[in-house]
């Protein structure tokens, strides 16, 4: 089983709402990413969990709150968002850095509208 | 040809060319590459990965050169079928980095029957 499930696929939200993006996988890895997409651009990094620690937090805005309940599960909580905050959230995860391969496999994405 | 813009840089290509794709990285302490293909509406998916201690790997169909001296990484592709459309992206990521995966610009791939 190589598969990271996000869910939703779709969400629309209020810039008054509070949402919660998540993601899954059961592959034992231990390092999770939250990545952000827009329109003809790369993944940019958000996140980075390693063994259920926050480890990176590339300056994101405190609107955007992550969560790794346990080893499987990421979260994303979201309030107060805006409308460029519109965009693909990709979830990742890999075995942590010293643990030989360390490529990311992705999820589909959630596509986020905020009006 | 490769036309380069506001937009993503395109690749076309005909039908069973090999293509090209190049990507420049910036971190001299990277050590871990990988290309990853990103069809729309889906999430990137893992094509081939090099290490900095190798300067080519092969795949079925695909080969991943690097050349540490200019930082410079680039794929190609064998027998380009329509199913290769789809954006490429270069990804690195350091040893001991924290995990930290970075993306490159990304290029489209093209290919015309």
């Amino acid at each position: 089983d190589t598969e990271v499930t996000q869910t939703p696929k779709h969400l629309v939200m209020g810039m008054t709402n509070k949402k919660s993006l998540k993601c899954e996988q059961h592959m034992g890895h231990r390092a999770m990413y939250w990545y952000k997409q827009k329109a003809k651009k790369p993944p940019e990094l958000m996140f980075v969990y390693s063994y259920e620690k926050l480890s990176i937090n590339e300056s994101v805005p405190s609107r955007f709150s992550p969560e790794c309940p346990n080893s499987s599960l990421l979260n994303l909580h979201l309030h107060a968002l805006q409308p460029e905050d519109s965009a693909l959230y990709l979830c990742a995860s890999s075995q942590a850095d010293s643990q030989g391969r360390r490529e990311a496999f992705f999820g589909q994405g959630t596509r986020l509208t905020v009006v | 040809g490769e036309s380069v813009g506001l937009h993503l840089p395109t690749l076309s290509v005909q039908e069973g060319d090999n293509s090209i794709i190049n990507c420049a990285y910036s971190n001299s302490a990277s050590d871990y590459f990988i290309w990853y293909k990103q069809e729309s509406g889906k999430g990137p998916q893992f094509i081939i990965d090099i290490r900095s201690n190798m300067d080519k790997r092969q795949g079925q169909r695909v080969t991943v050169l690097l050349n540490k001296t200019v930082k410079h990484l680039s794929l190609q592709i064998a027998a380009t079928q329509p199913g290769d459309s789809a954006v490429y992206f270069c990804a690195e990521k350091e040893l001991g980095g924290y995990n930290k995966l970075i993306f490159g610009a990304g290029t489209r791939l093209a290919v015309h029957p």
